[in-house]
């Protein structure tokens, strides 16, 4: 079956302006997450979605970023007046529920802020 | 806090030689979850395994092997007779009931020579 996609695979930007990224689950998986990628800091959690209930936004690192998730399937994640340390990959993944089951990544969209 | 430590940033093997990546981990949570993940030169994360907190049973999949000791909260993984598509990244991670993210370890960068 179709895995994550995630689009667009590349982006660069100018330092303050808003981009929109977007992943698209696997089918069925109800539970969705947004980590970020960068050589300095690893990989970081930023939000995560369950079916209808509120998102938890505990990792997101500023009022900049923001998601959603319509339908319960497809998420965009949007990030406000990007600045330079915006630069990294944006790594989406889902899991078929949240109890401890594996999450499937996507191949990640690669922002770059110039 | 949950923390997993990968203390080996990069390993190089000769083709054909066994390789062990460590991964320790932090957790207060008495129900968890351990992951591997092996992220190749293309970039997407790829699903390896998924250990319970419950079950110790090591696990044996073709050339790959993990090494779960509550004891010493470890979680290695084996490779044998390594092959040249084996260069990768190897990540571990944990998960909790606690939270519904991935806490990833730094990587450990394997690169396997003909």
């Amino acid at each position: 079956g179709a895995g994550v996609s995630q689009s667009p695979s590349n982006k660069v930007t100018e330092k303050g302006k808003d981009v929109e990224l977007r992943c698209d689950p696997i089918s069925g998986h109800t539970a969705l997450y947004w980590y970020r990628q960068s050589l300095g800091q690893g990989l970081e959690f930023l939000i995560y979605f369950q079916g209808n209930s509120a998102p938890d936004k505990s990792g997101l690192p500023s009022d900049r970023f923001s998601a959603e998730r319509t339908g319960g399937s497809v998420s965009t994640l949007t990030i406000q007046r990007t600045q330079q340390e915006d630069s990294a990959v944006y790594l989406c993944a889902s899991s078929l529920d949240n109890r401890g089951r594996e999450q499937y990544f996507g191949p990640g969209t690669r922002l770059t802020v110039t | 806090a949950q923390k997993v430590t990968q203390a080996q940033t990069e390993i190089s093997v000769v083709e054909k030689e066994d390789v062990t990546l460590d991964c320790v981990y932090e957790t207060r949570d008495t129900t968890y979850y351990l992951f591997w993940y092996k992220q190749p030169p293309s970039g997407e994360l790829v699903f390896l395994i998924r250990r319970n907190s419950f079950d110790e049973q090591n696990e044996i999949s073709g050339r790959y092997s993990w090494n779960f000791q509550k004891s010493t909260s470890s979680f290695n993984f084996t490779i044998t007779a390594s092959q040249v598509v084996d260069s990768a990244v190897y990540f571990c991670a944990l998960n909790s009931n606690s939270g519904y993210a991935l806490n990833f370890g730094k990587g450990t960068s394997l690169l396997v020579t003909p």
